[in-house]
Protein backbone atom coordinates (compact mmCIF):
# COMPACT_ATOMS: atom_id res chain seq x y z
CA UNK A 1 0.00 0.00 0.00
CA UNK A 2 1.18 3.67 -0.54
CA UNK A 3 0.26 6.93 0.16
CA UNK A 4 -3.05 7.48 1.81
CA UNK A 5 -5.58 5.09 2.29
CA UNK A 6 -9.18 4.86 3.90
CA UNK A 7 -11.69 2.28 4.74
CA UNK A 8 -14.30 1.81 4.02
CA UNK A 9 -14.67 3.75 0.79
CA UNK A 10 -18.65 3.28 1.51
CA UNK A 11 -20.25 3.41 4.52
CA UNK A 12 -24.35 3.33 5.29
CA UNK A 13 -25.27 3.47 8.89
CA UNK A 14 -28.56 3.90 10.72
CA UNK A 15 -28.67 6.87 13.07
CA UNK A 16 -28.90 4.65 16.44
CA UNK A 17 -25.57 3.11 14.95
CA UNK A 18 -21.57 3.23 16.15
CA UNK A 19 -18.94 2.57 13.46
CA UNK A 20 -15.63 3.96 12.73
CA UNK A 21 -13.96 5.09 9.91
CA UNK A 22 -10.27 4.23 9.39
CA UNK A 23 -7.45 6.14 7.67
CA UNK A 24 -3.31 4.66 7.36
CA UNK A 25 -0.32 6.86 5.88
CA UNK A 26 2.26 5.25 4.22
CA UNK A 27 3.89 8.12 3.94
CA UNK A 28 6.44 8.92 6.72
CA UNK A 29 4.36 11.73 8.19
CA UNK A 30 4.19 13.61 11.14
CA UNK A 31 0.53 15.20 10.92
CA UNK A 32 -3.40 14.02 10.04
CA UNK A 33 -6.26 15.22 9.77
CA UNK A 34 -10.31 14.82 8.86
CA UNK A 35 -12.08 16.90 6.57
CA UNK A 36 -15.42 16.60 6.22
CA UNK A 37 -16.84 17.61 2.53
CA UNK A 38 -21.07 17.97 2.08
CA UNK A 39 -22.58 18.83 -1.18
CA UNK A 40 -22.09 22.38 -2.64
CA UNK A 41 -20.31 23.54 0.68
CA UNK A 42 -16.58 24.39 0.89
CA UNK A 43 -14.27 21.05 2.69
CA UNK A 44 -14.30 21.79 6.22
CA UNK A 45 -11.12 20.61 7.98
CA UNK A 46 -12.88 18.64 11.64
CA UNK A 47 -9.48 17.50 13.56
CA UNK A 48 -5.80 17.67 13.35
CA UNK A 49 -3.49 15.68 14.92
CA UNK A 50 0.63 16.39 15.07
CA UNK A 51 2.99 13.45 16.50
CA UNK A 52 -0.72 11.97 17.67
CA UNK A 53 -1.51 15.10 19.79
CA UNK A 54 -4.57 16.62 19.17
CA UNK A 55 -3.65 20.34 17.57
CA UNK A 56 -7.17 21.10 16.49
CA UNK A 57 -10.99 20.08 17.21
CA UNK A 58 -12.73 23.06 14.80
CA UNK A 59 -15.67 23.09 16.79
CA UNK A 60 -17.09 19.75 16.14
CA UNK A 61 -20.17 17.82 17.38
CA UNK A 62 -19.15 15.19 19.92
CA UNK A 63 -21.01 12.68 18.20
CA UNK A 64 -17.73 12.35 15.99
CA UNK A 65 -15.12 11.20 17.91
CA UNK A 66 -11.16 10.65 16.72
CA UNK A 67 -8.49 8.52 17.64
CA UNK A 68 -4.80 8.94 16.77
CA UNK A 69 -2.81 5.51 18.59
CA UNK A 70 0.35 6.21 16.53
CA UNK A 71 1.31 9.09 13.43
CA UNK A 72 0.29 6.47 10.69
CA UNK A 73 -2.94 5.45 11.70
CA UNK A 74 -6.30 7.99 12.21
CA UNK A 75 -9.52 7.01 13.17
CA UNK A 76 -12.98 8.84 13.07
CA UNK A 77 -15.62 6.99 15.59
CA UNK A 78 -19.38 7.66 14.84
CA UNK A 79 -22.74 7.57 16.91
CA UNK A 80 -25.70 8.56 16.88
CA UNK A 81 -25.39 10.20 13.89
CA UNK A 82 -27.77 12.64 11.67
CA UNK A 83 -28.82 12.72 8.29
CA UNK A 84 -27.26 15.98 7.65
CA UNK A 85 -24.06 14.00 8.97
CA UNK A 86 -23.84 12.31 5.41
CA UNK A 87 -20.52 13.51 3.66
CA UNK A 88 -17.64 12.62 1.88
CA UNK A 89 -15.00 12.15 4.74
CA UNK A 90 -11.76 12.59 3.92
CA UNK A 91 -8.20 11.82 5.65
CA UNK A 92 -4.98 13.56 4.98
CA UNK A 93 -1.59 13.67 6.07
CA UNK A 94 1.45 15.94 6.02
CA UNK A 95 4.97 15.96 6.91
CA UNK A 96 4.28 18.84 8.81
CA UNK A 97 1.79 21.40 9.56
CA UNK A 98 2.75 23.88 7.01
CA UNK A 99 3.58 21.67 4.34
CA UNK A 100 1.22 20.48 1.38
CA UNK A 101 -1.49 17.91 2.82
CA UNK A 102 -2.04 14.42 0.57
CA UNK A 103 -5.24 13.23 0.70
CA UNK A 104 -7.07 8.94 1.10
CA UNK A 105 -9.60 8.38 -1.66
CA UNK A 106 -12.39 9.13 1.32
CA UNK A 107 -15.15 7.27 2.56
CA UNK A 108 -18.68 8.23 1.72
CA UNK A 109 -21.39 8.38 4.50
CA UNK A 110 -24.81 7.87 4.34
CA UNK A 111 -27.09 8.47 7.33
CA UNK A 112 -30.23 6.68 7.10
CA UNK B 1 -16.08 37.50 4.50
CA UNK B 2 -15.09 34.44 2.77
CA UNK B 3 -10.87 34.31 2.68
CA UNK B 4 -10.85 32.20 -0.77
CA UNK B 5 -13.02 33.28 -3.37
CA UNK B 6 -13.43 30.57 -6.72
CA UNK B 7 -16.03 32.72 -8.86
CA UNK B 8 -16.25 30.14 -11.52
CA UNK B 9 -18.74 26.82 -10.98
CA UNK B 10 -17.65 25.28 -14.21
CA UNK B 11 -14.98 26.19 -17.24
CA UNK B 12 -15.05 24.17 -20.54
CA UNK B 13 -11.71 23.91 -22.34
CA UNK B 14 -10.74 21.94 -25.49
CA UNK B 15 -7.79 19.72 -25.62
CA UNK B 16 -4.94 20.75 -25.82
CA UNK B 17 -5.45 24.83 -25.20
CA UNK B 18 -4.46 26.39 -22.08
CA UNK B 19 -7.12 27.21 -19.07
CA UNK B 20 -6.81 29.52 -15.94
CA UNK B 21 -8.87 29.14 -12.85
CA UNK B 22 -9.47 31.92 -10.94
CA UNK B 23 -8.82 32.08 -7.26
CA UNK B 24 -8.78 35.31 -4.82
CA UNK B 25 -7.72 34.89 -1.03
CA UNK B 26 -8.21 37.72 2.09
CA UNK B 27 -5.82 37.54 4.65
CA UNK B 28 -3.95 40.03 6.86
CA UNK B 29 -1.56 37.35 7.71
CA UNK B 30 2.07 38.03 6.27
CA UNK B 31 2.90 34.54 6.04
CA UNK B 32 0.68 32.24 4.00
CA UNK B 33 0.78 29.43 1.59
CA UNK B 34 -1.81 28.97 -1.37
CA UNK B 35 -2.64 25.67 -2.76
CA UNK B 36 -4.27 23.90 -5.67
CA UNK B 37 -5.65 20.59 -5.59
CA UNK B 38 -7.88 18.51 -8.26
CA UNK B 39 -10.54 16.12 -7.26
CA UNK B 40 -11.41 13.61 -9.70
CA UNK B 41 -14.33 12.39 -9.58
CA UNK B 42 -13.16 9.19 -7.96
CA UNK B 43 -12.96 11.67 -4.97
CA UNK B 44 -9.31 11.92 -3.63
CA UNK B 45 -7.98 15.06 -3.44
CA UNK B 46 -4.54 15.71 -5.40
CA UNK B 47 -2.00 17.93 -4.20
CA UNK B 48 -0.92 20.02 -7.63
CA UNK B 49 0.91 23.12 -6.35
CA UNK B 50 1.78 25.50 -4.05
CA UNK B 51 2.78 28.97 -3.37
CA UNK B 52 4.36 31.29 -0.78
CA UNK B 53 3.14 34.26 0.51
CA UNK B 54 7.33 35.06 0.39
CA UNK B 55 8.15 33.62 -3.02
CA UNK B 56 8.93 35.97 -5.65
CA UNK B 57 8.81 33.49 -8.67
CA UNK B 58 5.39 31.79 -9.36
CA UNK B 59 5.33 28.29 -8.77
CA UNK B 60 5.46 25.68 -11.63
CA UNK B 61 4.77 22.37 -11.49
CA UNK B 62 5.11 20.28 -15.04
CA UNK B 63 1.80 21.80 -17.21
CA UNK B 64 0.79 23.62 -13.84
CA UNK B 65 1.53 27.28 -12.66
CA UNK B 66 0.34 29.71 -10.56
CA UNK B 67 -0.17 33.20 -11.45
CA UNK B 68 0.28 35.08 -8.16
CA UNK B 69 -0.48 38.39 -7.72
CA UNK B 70 0.29 39.27 -4.57
CA UNK B 71 -1.23 42.61 -4.51
CA UNK B 72 -4.07 41.68 -5.91
CA UNK B 73 -4.60 38.61 -3.64
CA UNK B 74 -4.86 36.30 -6.30
CA UNK B 75 -3.73 32.86 -7.35
CA UNK B 76 -4.51 31.87 -10.24
CA UNK B 77 -3.87 28.36 -11.90
CA UNK B 78 -2.77 28.02 -15.22
CA UNK B 79 -3.15 24.10 -16.83
CA UNK B 80 -1.24 24.59 -20.27
CA UNK B 81 -2.05 21.67 -23.26
CA UNK B 82 -5.22 20.51 -21.36
CA UNK B 83 -5.86 16.73 -21.78
CA UNK B 84 -9.12 15.14 -21.14
CA UNK B 85 -7.75 13.41 -17.56
CA UNK B 86 -7.76 16.75 -16.26
CA UNK B 87 -11.29 16.80 -16.12
CA UNK B 88 -12.21 17.18 -12.18
CA UNK B 89 -12.86 19.39 -9.46
CA UNK B 90 -10.30 22.02 -8.66
CA UNK B 91 -9.93 23.33 -5.39
CA UNK B 92 -7.54 26.23 -4.61
CA UNK B 93 -6.70 26.46 -0.58
CA UNK B 94 -4.80 28.73 1.84
CA UNK B 95 -3.07 28.67 5.16
CA UNK B 96 -2.26 31.30 7.38
CA UNK B 97 1.09 30.94 9.01
CA UNK B 98 0.91 33.39 11.52
CA UNK B 99 -2.61 32.61 13.13
CA UNK B 100 -3.18 28.76 12.56
CA UNK B 101 -2.11 25.95 10.17
CA UNK B 102 -6.06 25.77 9.23
CA UNK B 103 -6.36 24.89 5.35
CA UNK B 104 -9.00 26.77 4.00
CA UNK B 105 -10.88 25.89 1.06
CA UNK B 106 -12.60 27.43 -1.98
CA UNK B 107 -15.93 26.17 -3.35
CA UNK B 108 -14.08 24.95 -5.93
CA UNK B 109 -14.19 24.58 -9.72
CA UNK B 110 -15.41 21.89 -12.00
CA UNK B 111 -13.63 21.99 -15.37
CA UNK B 112 -14.45 19.53 -18.47
CA UNK B 113 -12.47 19.21 -20.86
CA UNK B 114 -13.94 18.67 -24.18
CA UNK B 115 -12.12 16.31 -27.25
Amino acid sequence: ETGVTQTPRHLVMGMTNKKSLKCEQHLGHNAMYWYKQSAKKPLELMFVYNFKEQTENNSVPSRFSPECPNSSHLFLHLHTLQPEDSALYLCASSQALSVEQYFGPGTRLTVT
Amino acid sequence: AQKITQTQPGMFVQEKEAVTLDCTYDTSDQSYGLFWYKQPSSGEMIFLIYQGSYDEQNATEGRYSLNFQKARKSANLVISASQLGDSAMYFCAMREMDSSYKLIFGSGTRLLVRP
